[in-house]
């Protein structure tokens, strides 16, 4: 694809539930980070993937937060017994090999918690 | 806490002004990016700045990171509708973290 991709676009669920969201980054590119953002506000670091290092998952709010990649692929961000507090728009990005300052921004997921 | 500060955060100007956004901090970053982005988008970046006191353009654009790589200006002249959006700065640290200022929300009026 063209650029980095991010699905649901919107998701709505009930305080409690799971949620599951997804990025495709850009092909070959080796370096993988989450954010979250609220309404209009700054960017808060997440997770960051590298390769098959292991994440650095020091920006996770809590546990209920948890992270995977697959290989140099697709990425899942997983919250569990989800909080109005979760409400945000959780964007994903990816850079290349040697150029890690240039980040590729996904559209993003709107998450609402009811 | 927020680790960079960005001023204005908010700011409404008429076509063809000029105005200047600030992002600063007490920390040192390895380099500092600006990004632009629009609702319902994710951020784009504009630029990436890694030398105390450089100077870069772009158009219209001119951004200055600081001598001691601490803080960082945005100067745009002569303002346009299509400049209007949020506007974040972004301090590097080694491959893997990035911290982001809280934005300065950017409304040029026709």
């Amino acid at each position: 694809g063209a650029g980095v991709s991010q699905s649901p676009s919107n998701k709505v669920t009930e305080k409690g539930k799971d949620v599951e969201l997804r990025c495709d980054p850009i092909s070959g590119h080796t370096a993988l980070y989450w954010y979250r953002q609220s309404l209009g506000q700054g960017l808060e670091f997440l997770i960051y993937f590298q390769g098959n290092s292991a994440p650095d998952k020091s920006g996770l709010p809590s546990d209920r937060f948890s992270a995977e990649r697959t290989g140099e692929s697709v990425s899942t961000l997983t919250i569990q017994r989800t909080q109005q507090e979760d409400s945000a728009v959780y964007l994903c990005a990816s850079s290349s090999p040697g150029m890690w300052e240039t980040q590729y921004f996904g559209p993003g997921t709107r998450l609402l918690v009811l | 806490t927020q680790l960079l500060e960005q001023s204005p955060q908010f700011l409404s100007i008429q076509e063809g002004e000029n105005l200047t956004v600030y992002c600063n901090s007490s920390s040192v970053f390895s380099s500092l990016q600006w990004y632009r982005q629009e609702p319902g988008e994710g951020p784009v970046l504009l630029v990436t700045v890694v030398t105390g006191g450089e100077v870069k353009k772009l158009k219209r654009l001119t951004f200055q990171f600081g001598d001691a790589r601490k803080d960082s200006s945005l100067h745009i002249t002569a303002a346009q509708p299509g400049d209007t959006g949020l506007y974040l700065c972004a301090g590097g640290y080694n491959f893997n973290k990035f911290y982001f200022g809280s934005g300065t929300k950017l409304n040029v009026k026709p």
